[in-house]
């Protein structure tokens, strides 16, 4: 299968901690990414690979995998971090395609 | 610094084309993958295909297979898409993106365009 599962919608108190999933056959073999996405802009990077952040991207963001499932964690999660949350992978048919996650939407409470 | 810049929004009837473009700099044109991904209205990221500058070698999305065709023109650091026999639901803001590992796909985006908006309307 080539297709990323997301929750539609997650919430967090402020300054909890909150896991956003990822679930594919395609992360058994390859990391995902993970992108943020606020209204009206590009998607930013905010996790690659086993768990790298890009430069300035802040250390609350860690992500993780286990199995077919991917997970981008955020501890202390603030106000500004309200949005829209994308995972990404290759595809598993070794065809070097990319795929998509249905996107998660962040409410920050 | 790192920078995509992408053409104007476009408005097109069913069954023309459209050519976005994504002119780089900041960086060896060359080197990098860049790949295009679309947003419809009020829905998620879709990925659409990559190209490999240096080359020019590409790869599609099965379900833009026969519809869309990306070029580059490493003269003046711009790759290109263009989508063919355009619909209403093609309706959308297309991205390019930028791979983030020198010469390889590994699917991991780190700079991106501002966003074309294509709208499919008679």
């Amino acid at each position: 299968s080539s297709e990323l599962t997301q929750d539609p919608a997650v919430s967090v108190a402020l300054g909890q901690t909150v896991r956003i999933t990822c679930q594919g056959d395609s992360l058994r073999s390859y990391y995902a990414s993970w992108y943020q996405q606020k209204p009206g802009q590009a998607p930013v990077l905010v996790i690659y690979g086993k768990n790298n952040r890009p430069s300035g991207i802040p250390d609350r963001f860690s992500g993780s995998s286990s199995g077919n499932t991917a997970s981008l964690t955020i501890t202390g999660a603030q106000a500004e971090d309200e949005a829209d949350y994308y995972c990404n992978s290759r595809d598993s048919s070794g065809n070097h395609l990319g795929v998509f996650g249905g996107g998660t939407k962040l409410t920050v409470l | 610094q790192v920078q995509l810049v992408q053409s104007g929004a476009e408005v097109k009837k069913p069954g023309a084309s459209v050519k976005v473009s994504c002119k780089a700099s900041g960086y060896t044109f060359t080197g990098y993958y860049m790949h295009w991904v679309r947003q419809a209205p009020g829905q998620g990221l879709e990925w659409m295909g990559w190209i490999n500058p240096n080359s020019g070698g590409t790869n599609y999305a099965q379900k833009f297979q026969g519809r869309v065709t990306m070029t580059r023109d490493t003269s003046i650091s711009t790759a290109y898409m263009e989508l063919s026999r355009l619909r209403s639901d093609d309706t959308a803001v297309y991205y390019c993106a930028r791979d983030l590992t020198a010469m390889v796909t590994s699917f991991y985006f780190d700079y991106w365009g501002q966003g074309t908006l294509v709208t499919v309307s008679s």
